[in-house]
C-alpha cells in the first residue's frame, strides 16, 4: 500500500543555518511528490512538487527538494533558515494506484530559532 | 484569484445539531476535495468530486455525514447530527485536473474550525 513517513515529528533550527525536514514515501508506480506548508490557524499552501525530469526541484519562499529513487526520498531543504520559516510541514505523494489521491505525511514541525 | 473560500470560519455547536460548512472553489477548477484535520489522526481525505460528480466518498466517516456539490462553485459537507467527536478542522481544495491527473496541484482554503460541545 502506498504510504509516506515523515521520520521526525519536530525540527529545531537556528536562524540562519541550512535546514531539512525529511520525507519518505513508498509506492508501486511512478510517484508524484508534494510539498506543502501549514502556519497557525491556516490552510495548507503548496511549495513544490516533483513530476519528472530533474530531481532538484525548486520552490516557494527558498525552499527546494530532492527526489531520490533509489532511497525513495523527497526531503525539503533550505540554505538559510528564517524565524518565518517556522510551521507545519507536509509531505505528500499520489500515484496510479491511489487513484492519483495524495497520501499525506503526518506532517514535521518546523521550529527556527533566532 | 481570491483562492478557495470557505464559510463559516469557526462553527461552535451543540452534540445534535445540524452544521453545514460550505466551499466556493477556484473558478475554474474541476476538482474539489474536503478534509479533515485532527491532532489524533492527522489529514484525512473524506471526499472528492471530478465536474460535481462524487468520486470517492470512502473517507466520509459515517451517514452522518454528507457533501454536494450541485454546480462547480459550490460545495457543502453537512453533519447531521453532529458529535463531539466530530471537532475538528474542515478543509476543501481544488484543482484543475487535467490529463495527468497526480500531478496536478491541490490548493486549499482557509478551514473551518467546528467545536461540538
Amino acid at each position: 500500500a502506498q504510504s509516506v513517513a515523515q521520520p521526525e515529528d519536530q525540527v529545531n533550527v537556528a536562524e540562519g543555518n541550512p535546514l531539512t525536514v525529511k520525507c519518505t514515501y513508498s509506492v508501486s508506480g511512478n510517484p508524484y511528490l508534494f510539498w506543502y506548508v501549514q502556519y497557525p490557524n491556516r490552510g495548507l499552501q503548496f511549495l513544490l512538487k516533483y513530476i519528472t525530469g530533474d530531481n532538484l526541484v525548486k520552490g516557494s519562499y527558498g525552499f527546494e527538494a530532492e527526489f531520490n529513487k533509489s532511497q525513495t526520498s523527497f526531503h525539503l531543504k533550505k540554505p538559510s533558515a528564517l524565524v518565518s520559516d517556522s510551521a507545519l510541514y507536509f509531505c505528500a505523494v499520489s500515484d496510479l494506484d491511489s487513484n492519483y489521491q495524495l497520501i499525506w505525511g503526518a506532517g514535521t514541525k518546523l521550529i527556527i530559532k533566532p | 484569484d481570491a483562492g478557495v473560500i470557505q464559510s463559516p470560519r469557526h462553527e461552535v455547536t451543540e452534540m445534535g445539531q445540524e452544521v453545514t460548512l460550505r466551499c466556493k472553489p477556484i473558478s475554474g477548477h474541476n476538482s474539489l476535495f474536503w478534509y479533515r484535520q485532527t491532532m489524533m489522526r492527522g489529514l484525512e481525505l473524506l471526499i472528492y468530486f471530478n465536474n460535481n460528480v462524487p468520486i470517492d466518498d470512502s473517507g466520509m466517516p459515517e451517514d452522518r455525514f454528507s457533501a454536494k456539490m450541485p454546480n462547480a462553485s459550490f460545495s457543502t459537507l453537512k453533519i447531521q447530527p453532529s458529535e463531539p467527536r466530530d471537532s475538528a478542522v474542515y478543509f476543501c481544495a481544488s484543482r484543475q485536473t487535467s490529463g495527468v491527473n497526480g500531478a496536478d496541484t491541490q490548493y486549499f482554503g482557509p478551514g473551518t474550525r467546528l467545536t461540538v460541545l
